[in-house]
């Protein structure tokens, strides 16, 4: 069974860093073609791909100003984001990508609220 | 901005069928597979089709999808009130290089 959940602040200032961390198992970040992803969603509003790590430490983004990284022996993925705008207040989720650009497990999602 | 385009809404009374559409570009839906998401009240997503056509263990075939040039449909046969949710497709683009997400679809079970 794969469970992902992610952690991190629910509260952060404009201007500021925010770090997010994916902790999963039931599957490995060693094992070819396979990924973990971020995506999030303000409230009321659409889903939003962030970025994207491979097995290979392949990485993708949507924005420059993220950082997207792994730590295979411990499971984790984490997500920097620098310079947060209220804008930025969303539900953020990480996801397990099998290979075939797709998101097939999902976390809870963790409230990020960016106010000063 | 998302750059798949769904109609924001849709809705049926139990036992109809719905449609809802997800129209794309040459660099996304069409040269990739397109995957569709539920999401319920107050969770996360969920994967509901994939490459397409494809449904996850689980998934009741009353649930279908599909794909022309740019364009991808997902159709839900023998509508439920517990259908009653956000639907996403979505798919990699290739000029963007990412994974790009639709609008979404509510459906709303009269």
């Amino acid at each position: 069974q794969i469970t992902l959940k992610e952690s991190g602040p629910t509260l952060v200032k404009p201007t500021q860093t925010l770090t997010l961390t994916c902790t999963f198992s039931g599957f490995s970040l060693s094992t070819s073609g396979v990924g973990v992803g971020w995506i999030r969603q303000p409230p009321g509003k659409a889903l939003e791909w962030l970025a994207l790590i491979y097995w290979d430490d392949d990485k993708r983004y949507s924005q420059s100003r993220l950082t997207i990284t792994k730590d295979t022996s411990k499971n984790q993925v984490v997500l920097t984001m620098t310079n947060m705008d209220p804008v930025d207040t969303a539900t953020y989720y990480c996801a397990h990508s099998p290979p075939g650009h797709l998101f097939h497990s999902w976390g809870q999602g963790t409230l990020v609220t960016v106010s000063s | 901005q998302s750059v798949l385009t769904q109609p924001p809404s849709a809705s049926g009374t139990p036992g109809q069928r719905v449609t809802m559409s997800c129209s794309g570009s040459s660099s996304n839906i069409g040269s990739n597979t397109v995957n569709w998401y539920q999401q319920l009240p107050e969770t996360a997503p969920k994967l509901l089709i994939y490459s397409n056509d494809q449904r996850p263990s689980g998934v009741p075939d009353r649930f279908s999808g599909s794909k022309s040039g740019t364009s991808a449909s997902l159709a839900i046969s023998g509508l439920q009130s517990e259908d009653e949710a956000d639907y996403y497709c979505a798919a990699w683009d290739d000029r963007l290089n990412g994974y790009v997400f639709g609008t979404g679809t509510k459906v709303t079970v009269l």
